[in-house]
């Protein structure tokens, strides 16, 4: 396994387009998080997943995003209606929740351009 | 609610000297785990370290070490004899009794002159 692997890479879309990101994790990880970063900032947490279910969400995810983890297994993160605002690095982690704690392990994210 | 700081935006040193960056760190919980990440230009975030507020005991590896002070809440990372491989961008972290939800600092950009 390599690691956590999110697609695509980079995404130029124009205001109002829906995009749609995906994130595999490590295969054996039970939780996937989605971070958003913007430029000259740290990460900023937006929602997480135990295997299928989303257990938390931030106020950050608007309407307009959506994320689902079917299976457990690989996740999406769309965005409807895409804003200028939205322009910025989306990260995707994956750790394994047993007992006690591991770290998570993050991919080298998707970078969105609205224009 | 959680709040990291990192007062330094970017620091630059001469390669081989030491640097320290800087983290402040605000919780209501007693139980927490602090993190150091590093961020190379390719965009991954690569973790160092994972300290739990129990532990103040401070770590080396390698070249790296962290010093955690619960009494004045810093978490503060030395970087001895530093390459220009080292450059990158340095994010702290908090999360508070697991990592659902994890808060970053906004990082500090660390340039390593040869």
């Amino acid at each position: 396994d390599t690691g956590v692997s999110q697609d695509p890479r980079h995404k130029i879309t124009k205001r109002g387009q829906n995009v749609t990101f995906r994130c595999d994790p490590i295969s054996e990880h039970n939780r996937l998080y989605w971070y958003r970063q913007t430029l000259g900032q740290g990460p900023e947490f937006l929602t997480y997943f135990q295997n299928e279910a989303q257990l938390e969400k931030s106020r950050l995810l608007s309407d307009r995003f959506s994320a689902e983890r079917p299976k457990g297994s690989f996740s999406t993160l769309e965005i409807q209606r895409t804003e200028q605002g939205d322009s910025a690095m989306y990260l995707c982690a994956s750790s394994l929740e047993a007992q006690g704690y591991t770290e998570a392990f993050f991919g080298q994210g998707t970078r969105l351009t609205v224009v | 609610a959680q709040k990291v700081t990192q007062a330094q935006t970017e620091i630059s040193v001469v390669e081989k000297e030491d640097v320290t960056l800087d983290c402040v760190y605000e919780t209501r919980d007693t139980t927490y785990y602090l993190f150091w990440y590093k961020q190379p230009p390719s965009g991954e975030l690569v973790f160092l370290i994972r300290r739990n507020s129990f532990d103040e005991q401070n770590e080396i590896s390698g070249r790296y070490s962290w010093n955690f002070q619960k009494s004045t809440s810093s978490f503060n990372f030395t970087i001895t004899a530093s390459q220009v491989v080292d450059s990158a961008v340095y994010f702290c972290a908090l999360s508070e009794a697991g990592y659902q939800k994890v808060t970053f600092g906004t990082g500090t950009k660390l340039q390593v002159i040869p």
